[in-house]
């Protein structure tokens, strides 16, 4: 079985340029989230998605950040403009029941803002 | 507020020796999760054991067990027997509600492990 996927693993930008990271879930997994990890610390969740509706996203920027989730599969976060403290690694994970089992995670985005 | 705590940022131990991971978590909902996380290097955070705060046992995953001492609101991971692979970085998350409508996983700092050959 597939995990979960993501795109790009890397990047590196300028600041106030705009980025988009792209996640697939594993197959038939109906939640999805994104997490933000900063450096030296535990990941903190941006945005919960149940199905195709954001069930939590207090914690997502909204001012810079969107995503979306279309058609209930795969994910995009985008961020515009980027800063330079948004530099981290953007990790998305699935589930497969409604807080029912562990969170997979895909093996992250870094994101260097320069 | 919900919180977990690892006071411990790197941890050292021998080849096939034993080691702990110290976590602790507090919260005011008496149904929660609780998880243990490895990340390697490179990047993927990957599942390794799970504590209800209604199991009764003290949960095991092959050489993963997890202490889990209720009234003192700890949760530490025991690994057994470490090998070489086993350093990384290890994350203890917390889940409220044992169905939770948010499905919100709280991590805490993490702790570095090295094994030593």
């Amino acid at each position: 079985e597939a995990g979960v996927v993501q795109s790009p693993r890397y990047k590196i930008i300028e600041k106030k340029q705009p980025v988009a990271f792209w996640c697939n879930p594993i197959s038939g997994h109906n939640t999805l989230y994104w997490y933000r990890q900063n450096l030296g610390q535990g990941p903190e969740l941006l945005i919960r998605y149940e199905n195709e509706e954001a069930v939590d996203d207090s914690q997502l920027p909204k001012d810079r950040f969107s995503a979306e989730r279309l058609k209930g599969v795969d994910s995009t976060l985008k961020i515009q403009p980027a800063e330079l403290g948004d530099s981290a690694v953007y990790l998305c994970a699935s589930s497969l029941l409604r807080g029912g089992t562990e969170q997979y995670f895909g093996p992250g985005t870094r994101l260097t803002v320069t | 507020a919900q919180k977990i705590t690892q006071t411990q940022p790197g941890m050292f131990v021998q080849e096939k020796e034993a080691v702990t991971l110290d976590c602790t978590y507090d919260t005011s909902d008496p149904s929660y999760g609780l998880f243990w996380y490895k990340q390697p290097s490179s990047g993927e955070m990957i599942f390794l054991i799970y504590q209800g705060s209604y199991d009764q046992q003290n949960a095991t995953e092959g050489r993963y067990s997890l202490n889990f001492q209720k009234a003192r609101k700890s949760a530490n991971l025991v690994i057994s027997a470490s090998q070489l692979g086993d350093s990384a970085m290890y994350f203890c998350a917390m889940r409220e509600g044992r169905s939770s409508n948010t499905g919100k996983l709280i991590f805490g700092q993490g702790t570095t492990l090295q094994v030593k050959p």
